[in-house]
């Protein structure tokens, strides 16, 4: 089935510093990825997604990259704030007609992003 | 507008006991997946209901189960709990089942075992 390795777990940076965090998957039929923010006992929020056509995006301070040749993306923050400080999940959903992994989001472990002022 | 709600927000339950929890979808979203996230861990799919069928299932035993009603609000099913099954447990709705609709998540409900 389907594998998202996300890093780093944790990463911790200055106010108005850029934050960057990757992820690989191993399913080449993955063909839509989409990023959540998660406050502590907060559900997770959608921050920006990309699907397999595209190689990147861009939304204000956030961006993602996809390397389909690479089975990787990224999620690229810039300028960031205080309240960027949040657990931030990948995932990665593969198109399918049937069986069991239908509509399925898999997940990566999250990365603990800690934003200083 | 109103957004996936859930409920309860929280429960306790005791193992080998039974528990339903309950999600319904943003207006006019037809489709509802159900996921489990372990404290520290990213979120495992469970199941994915559309127009009433299931259209997706996890790798979790058959102690789970869910249903969509034609309302498209949705139920999970718990039996037999285990100590295992302590978690959070999100429910996250789209407008249908293709591969361009984003998921939105609600606040879930938060199930103790003891």
């Amino acid at each position: 089935g389907e594998n998202v390795e996300q890093h780093p777990s944790t990463l911790s940076v200055q106010e108005g510093d850029s934050a960057v965090i990757k992820c690989t998957y191993s399913d080449s039929a993955s063909n839509y990825f989409p990023w959540y923010k998660q406050e502590l006992g907060k559900r997770p929020q959608l921050i920006i997604d990309i699907r397999s056509n595209v190689g990147e995006k861009k939304d204000q301070r956030i961006a993602v990259t996809l390397n389909k040749t690479a089975k990787h993306f990224s999620l690229h923050i810039t300028e960031t704030q205080p309240e960027d400080s949040a657990v931030y999940f990948c995932a990665a959903r593969r198109w399918g007609t049937g069986g069991t992994s239908y509509g399925k989001l898999t997940f990566g472990q999250g990365t603990i992003l800690t934003v200083h002022p | 507008d109103a957004g996936v709600t859930q409920s309860p927000t929280h429960l306790i339950k005791t193992r080998g006991q039974q528990v339903t929890l309950r999600c319904s979808p943003i207006s006019g979203h037809k489709s509802v997946s159900w996921y489990q996230q372990v404290l520290g861990q990213g979120p495992q799919f469970i199941f994915q209901y559309y127009e009433k069928e299931e259209r997706g299932r996890g790798n979790f035993p058959d102690r789970f189960s869910a249903r969509q009603f034609p309302n498209y609000s949705s139920e999970l099913n718990v039996n037999a709990l285990l100590l295992g099954d302590s978690a959070l447990y999100l429910c996250a709705s789209s407008p249908g089942q293709g591969w361009v609709q984003p998921q939105h998540f609600g606040d879930g409900t938060r199930l103790s075992i003891l």
